[in-house]
């Protein structure tokens, strides 16, 4: 098995720019998480996907994130606009099932740098 | 809401110490995991804690859940360079909502060699 796949692991872009992360998740895990990760804050749960609907997006820090989950095999999160605050590690992450019983798989990371 | 709370933040220890992170929630887990990251990765799952008063055995670590089921520990012996990294724990809950784990903000293991 080849882990959760996230794609890129580095982003660099200006303020004001689009930004779209990928994750695909674990074949056969019915959840789906999105974190940020960042030295102040700790790792934030933003939004978790059960069966590929969003169940709660309260982490969601503003309405510039947003998140999708189109079919079992992907999910993309989008900035737009990005601001230099949102720099910081984003980790998808899938588990089995959605309640906190079953350990998370997280991927490797997108390191997001807005400057 | 929930909150989990791990002490310390920063541990260093030399090579062949121990070291023990320790774990607070707010409210009664019904289990408690704990995960391991190293520097520039991400985390991995160690180990999850059901029962009242578990403990459970890795190799060189040993996980406890309290018997109130509100705190936990991790107790590293005789650290080695490789256990480097921040160990969280996580408990599911938190804004009213089972669904999701609660991570606390790690503690920072770095070792002398």
């Amino acid at each position: 098995d080849a882990g959760v796949i996230q794609s890129p692991r580095h982003e660099v872009t200006e303020m004001g720019q689009e930004v779209t992360l990928r994750c695909k998740p674990i074949s056969g895990h019915n959840s789906l998480f999105w974190y940020r990760q960042t030295m102040m804050r700790g790792l934030e749960l933003l939004i978790y996907f059960n069966n590929n609907v969003p169940i709660d997006d309260s982490g969601m820090p503003e309405d510039r994130f947003s998140a999708k989950m189109p079919n079992a095999s992907f999910s993309t999160l989008k900035i737009q606009p990005s601001e230099p605050r949102d720099s910081a590690v984003y980790f998808c992450a899938s588990s089995l099932g959605p309640f906190g019983a079953y350990e998370q798989y997280f991927g490797p990371g997108t390191r997001l740098t807005v400057t | 809401g929930q909150q989990v709370m791990q002490i310390p933040q920063y541990q260093h220890v030399q090579e062949g110490e121990d070291f023990t992170t320790y774990c607070n929630s707010s409210t009664t887990l019904s289990n408690i995991q704990w995960y391991k990251q190293r520097p520039g990765g991400h985390p991995v799952f160690l180990i999850q804690l059901v029962k009242s008063g578990e403990v459970k055995k890795q190799k060189r670590l040993t996980f406890q859940f309290g018997e109130a089921k509100k705190n936990s520990s991790l107790h590293i012996t005789a650290t080695q360079t490789t256990d480097v990294g921040t160990y969280f724990c996580a408990g599911p809950g938190g804004g009213g909502s089972n669904y999701k784990l609660t991570f606390g903000k790690g503690t920072l293991l770095t070792v002398n060699p």
